[in-house]
């Protein structure tokens, strides 16, 4: 089983942005498909994109997309998400996740995240 | 808000059987994934593709899906089992995933 190790905690002001690097261990990262969750305190887990494999865009939610961009190092072997213009209530332990598929069919497939990273904390504060 | 729907808690008692559901539209396409957490810990994947287990994930846990809902079953649930599920799938649209807000379950 291969690994996903996430970088350190971070405090940052109102309207800084943050890099949230995610590490593979054990793997290739190029033959994956990494994903990015957060959790608010108290809160459940909420998708928060990943990188589309056919043009190398960032995937994400209509809310966030504006403010969000997933990366990849392949040489490092390392992912990163980055969200813009902080605000508190994105203050939430973020999580990488490596996505599994298998598919049944043209249009019959499952999907699902493991292993995930162990999160990491951002904090806005002024 | 998310598409799917789960209970926000349920409880049971020591060795008897509960049931954790997750409702959405998306359910009638898309198959679902359970993920377990406990307080301050990662996620950890307990279901995938309707009922399948990782390896290590005891054999008391499994999974069903019924329409647009699916449902986690544990049989003879344990201290241990005391957590958070959340279920996760795609959404309508295919291209965008999404997590149901969680059920807090009680061994009692």
């Amino acid at each position: 089983q291969f690994q996903l190790v996430q970088s350190g905690a971070e405090v940052k002001k109102p309207g800084a942005s943050v890099k949230v690097s995610c590490k593979v261990s054990g793997y290739t990262l190029s033959e994956l498909s990494i994903h990015w969750m957060r959790q608010a305190p108290g809160q459940g887990l909420e998708w928060m994109g990943t990188l589309d494999s056919e043009d190398g865009e960032t995937v994400s939610p209509q809310k966030i997309q504006d403010r969000v961009t997933v990366t990849e190092d392949t040489s490092t072997n390392t992912a990163y998400l980055e969200l813009r213009g902080l605000r508190s209530d994105d203050t939430a332990v973020y999580f990488c996740a490596a996505k599994q598929w298998e598919r049944h069919s043209p249009a019959e497939e499952d999907t699902w995240f493991d292993p995930w990273g162990q999160g990491t904390l951002v904090t806005v504060s002024s | 808000s998310s598409g799917l729907t789960q209970d926000p808690a349920v409880s049971v008692a020591l060795g008897q059987t509960v049931r954790i559901t997750c409702q959405g539209d998306s359910l009638r396409r898309y198959s679902a994934s359970w993920y377990q957490q406990k307080p301050g810990q990662a996620p950890v994947l307990v279901i995938f593709g309707l009922n399948n287990r990782p390896s290590g994930i005891p054999d008391r846990f499994s999974g069903s899906r019924s329409g647009n809902t699916v449902s986690l079953t544990i049989t003879g649930a344990q201290a241990e089992d005391e957590a958070d599920y959340y279920c996760d799938s795609r959404d309508s649209s295919g291209r965008h995933w999404e997590f149901g807000g969680g059920t807090k379950l009680t061994v009692l």
